[in-house]
C-alpha cells in the first residue's frame, strides 16, 4: 500500500452524524484522490486535488467534502447529506511522470458502516 | 462518455493454465491504461500500464497485457496461473487527465 495511510480501517457511525476519514501520504505526491468502492460498481471518484489548497469534484461529490491544507493530507468528510454512506473508501495519490502520465498509489482503505 | 468495461464478473482457471482477464475501453485521444489488483479489504496494487510504445506490456508478478487499438482492448494475461493470483482485478483508463475511469472489476479464481 506504499506510503499512504488511512485511518481508521473500520468506522461505524449512526445515521445523521458527519464523519471524517483520514488520508496521509509521505510520497511527496502533488495529487490526491478519494474513491468510493461498492460491490459490482468498481471505483467511483469523489474528489481529487492537484495541489495544496485546490480540489475538484469528481463524479459523486454530493454529500462529501474535502480539504487540502497540507500536501501530505487530504481528509474526506462524509456528511449527513450523503444518502448511502456505507461503503469502502479508498484514498490515492499520484506523481506526474511525463505529460499526462501519472501512476496512482492507493491506501489500504477505510470501511465505513452507517446504521 | 468515456468508459472502461470488464465484461466478466468472474473468471475461473485451473492452476498452471494460462489466464486472461478482459478489458475494453472508450477513452478519448491516446489512452493511458492500467491494471490493478485488490486483495480482500485492501487497497489497489499497481500491476502494469500502457502509455505508448510496445503493445505488449509486462508488469509485476508475471502479468502482461496487450494493447489493441483496433479492438479498443487491453486484456490482462499470465502464462501460468497461481492460486495466489486469486483476487479482484481492475482495469482503468484516462486520457491524461486526473479523472481515471475504472471498470467494475473481475474476480479471478484460480483452482488448485
Amino acid at each position: 500500500d506504499g506510503g499512504i495511510t488511512q485511518s481508521p480501517k473500520y468506522l461505524f457511525r449512526k445515521e445523521g452524524q458527519n464523519v471524517t476519514l483520514s488520508c496521509e501520504q509521505n510520497l511527496n505526491h502533488d495529487a490526491m484522490y478519494w474513491y468510493r468502492q461498492d460491490p459490482g460498481q468498481g471505483l467511483r471518484l469523489i474528489y481529487y486535488s492537484q495541489i495544496v489548497n485546490d480540489f475538484q469534484k469528481g463524479d459523486i461529490a454530493e454529500g462529501y467534502s474535502v480539504s487540502r491544507e497540507k500536501k501530505e493530507s487530504f481528509p474526506l468528510t462524509v456528511t449527513s447529506a450523503q444518502k448511502n454512506p456505507t461503503a469502502f473508501y479508498l484514498c490515492a495519490s499520484s506523481i506526474d511522470l511525463h505529460r499526462g502520465e501519472r501512476e496512482q498509489y492507493f491506501g489500504p482503505g477505510t470501511r465505513l458502516t452507517v446504521t | 462518455a468515456q468508459s472502461v468495461a470488464q465484461p466478466e464478473d468472474q473468471v475461473n482457471v485451473a492452476e498452471g493454465n494460462p489466464l486472461t482477464v478482459k478489458c475494453t475501453y472508450s477513452v478519448s485521444g491516446n489512452p493511458y491504461l492500467f491494471w490493478y489488483v485488490q486483495y480482500p479489504n485492501r487497497g489497489l496494487q499497481f500491476l502494469l500500464k500502457y502509455i505508448t510504445g510496445d503493445n505488449l506490456v509486462k508488469g509485476s508478478y508475471g502479468f502482461e497485457a496487450e494493447f489493441n487499438k483496433s479492438q479498443t482492448s487491453f486484456h490482462l494475461k499470465k502464462p501460468s496461473a497461481l492460486v495466489s493470483d486469486s483476487a479482484l482485478y481492475f482495469c482503468a483508463g484516462t486520457s491524461g487527465t486526473y479523472k481515471y475511469i475504472f471498470g467494475t472489476g473481475t474476480r479471478l479464481k484460480v483452482l488448485a
